[in-house]
């Protein structure tokens, strides 16, 4: 049981270019989320999903897409990467309210 | 509406030593409570939990109690080893029907020395 895998764990990206980061869940979990963390910061969230089809904005989502077209998979598009987006993200599955499953994380620089 | 507060870190102890953090929040109700840990490199994962008021939560070591009257949440371990450096989040479910979404708190660095 893998939980929640993201992938890739290290990025290096130029201002300007666009990338994908990737997120998969293996529980058939309908509720999946996107955060970010900034370095000495807590959690903010980006975007949330409550089934397939179904997306919504967090606290935090302008320069990020994202989108859920099976249960399992919540990828999270950056447009145009800034220096601001840099960060490290994680996603976040979970059956019902409180506990949520994380997966390591991306790292993501942009110079 | 709803929030969660946390003691500032970072908190640095000796091997042994008794831990504190505090968490105290404001929700409408009594909702549920929960402490998550994030170690180095790592994403975050559930330490402890409790339900409901007077509930005490406890996992490896640590516990915490639901304090209705003082709405507080803090968490405490009675001797700390190195291996529990990490940082120490606080977090509640948010009211109304977006319950599977939480409010974390700013999150606490424990440094634990030999």
């Amino acid at each position: 049981n893998a939980g929640v895998t993201q992938t890739p764990k290290f990025r290096i990206l130029k201002i300007g270019q666009s990338m994908t980061l990737q997120c998969t869940q293996d529980m058939n979990h309908n509720y999946m989320y996107w955060y970010r963390q900034d370095p000495g910061m807590g959690l903010k969230l980006i975007y949330y999903s409550v089934g397939a089809g179904i997306t919504d904005k967090g606290e935090v989502p302008n320069g990020y897409n994202v989108s859920r077209s099976t249960t399992e998979d919540f990828p999270l598009r950056l447009e145009l990467a800034a220096p601001s987006q840099t960060s490290v993200y994680f996603c976040a599955s979970s059956y019902s309210a409180g506990h949520q499953h994380f997966g390591d994380g991306t790292r993501l620089s942009i110079l | 509406g709803d929030s969660v507060t946390q003691m500032e870190g970072p908190v640095t102890l000796s091997e042994e030593a008794f831990l504190t953090i505090n968490c105290t929040y404001t929700a409408t109700g009594y909702p549920s409570l929960f402490w998550y840990v994030q170690y180095p490199g790592e994403g975050l994962q559930l330490l402890l939990k409790a339900t409901k008021a007077d509930d005490k939560g406890s996992n490896k070591g640590f516990e915490a109690t639901y304090r209705k009257e003082t709405t507080s949440f803090h968490l405490e371990k009675g001797s700390v080893q190195v291996s529990d450096s990490a940082v120490y989040f606080c977090a509640l479910p948010n009211s109304g029907g977006s319950n599977y979404k939480l409010t974390f708190g700013k999150g606490t660095l424990l440094t634990v020395n030999p």
